[in-house]
């Protein structure tokens, strides 16, 4: 069984520029997270999906950032524009989406804004 | 509100000797609690979960965890420490009786296994 997917693995930018974050879940998985983790910390979440509904989007900074999985399988995350406190790893997380299912998480995204 | 407290940040053991990695945790209701690992420029890794019955849970890799509820803690363990068990180690929680799926980690614990 493949591993949930993320692209790209390393981004660098200039700040006040966009950037887009891919994650393609595990298969069968209808339950779809972004993380971010900043240096030295546990990952906080930004946003949960249930299939293509974000149920779940308290701590996305809606200002700056988006995200859609519109046929409820892959997902983009966007942030523009990108500020230096942006720099972090963007983790995507799957589960199959009962109540005690274990999140499996992708490799991440390092993002690097200058 | 939830949250995880990871005390050390970085726990030194001897290869073959017995590893604890510790991790106190706080929820308004029944705990969800997990242990993963993470090694340099890698995702989570999944270790293990404790969801209710036996607090003893055994995970992958020879690491086990014991839930004690009094002293909400979920600490990791592992008889034998391997160097390759050099990694940054996250405790995380979520409240079993919210309908938020959300995990709340720690800061993480840095463990260092020397030869």
């Amino acid at each position: 069984e493949a591993g949930v997917v993320q692209s790209p693995r390393y981004k660098i930018i200039e700040k006040k520029q966009p950037v887009a974050f891919w994650c393609n879940p595990i298969s069968g998985h209808n339950t779809l997270y972004w993380y971010r983790q900043n240096l030295g910390q546990g990952p906080e979440l930004l946003i949960r999906y249930e299939n293509e509904e974000a149920v779940d989007d308290s701590q996305l900074p809606k200002d700056r950032f988006s995200a859609e999985r519109l046929k409820g399988v892959d997902s983009t995350l966007k942030i523009q524009p990108a500020e230096l406190g942006d720099s972090a790893v963007y983790l995507c997380a799957s589960t199959r989406g009962g109540s005690t299912d274990t999140q499996y998480f992708g490799p991440g995204t390092r993002l690097t804004v200058l | 509100a939830q949250s995880v407290a990871q005390p050390e940040d970085q726990v030194n053991v001897a290869e073959g000797n017995p590893l604890t990695v510790k991790c106190t945790y706080s929820v308004s209701g029944n705990p969800y609690l997990f242990w993963y690992v993470q090694y340099p420029n890698r995702g989570l890794q999944f270790l293990l979960k404790y969801i209710t019955g036996d607090n003893l849970v055994k995970g992958s890799y020879g690491f086990e965890a014991e839930f004690n509820k009094s002293q909400t803690s979920f600490h990791l363990k592992k008889p034998s420490a391997l160097v390759s068990d050099s990694a940054l180690y996250f405790c995380a929680v979520r409240d079993a009786d919210t309908g938020r799926r959300a995990l709340t980690f720690g800061s993480g614990t840095r463990l260092q296994v020397q030869p």
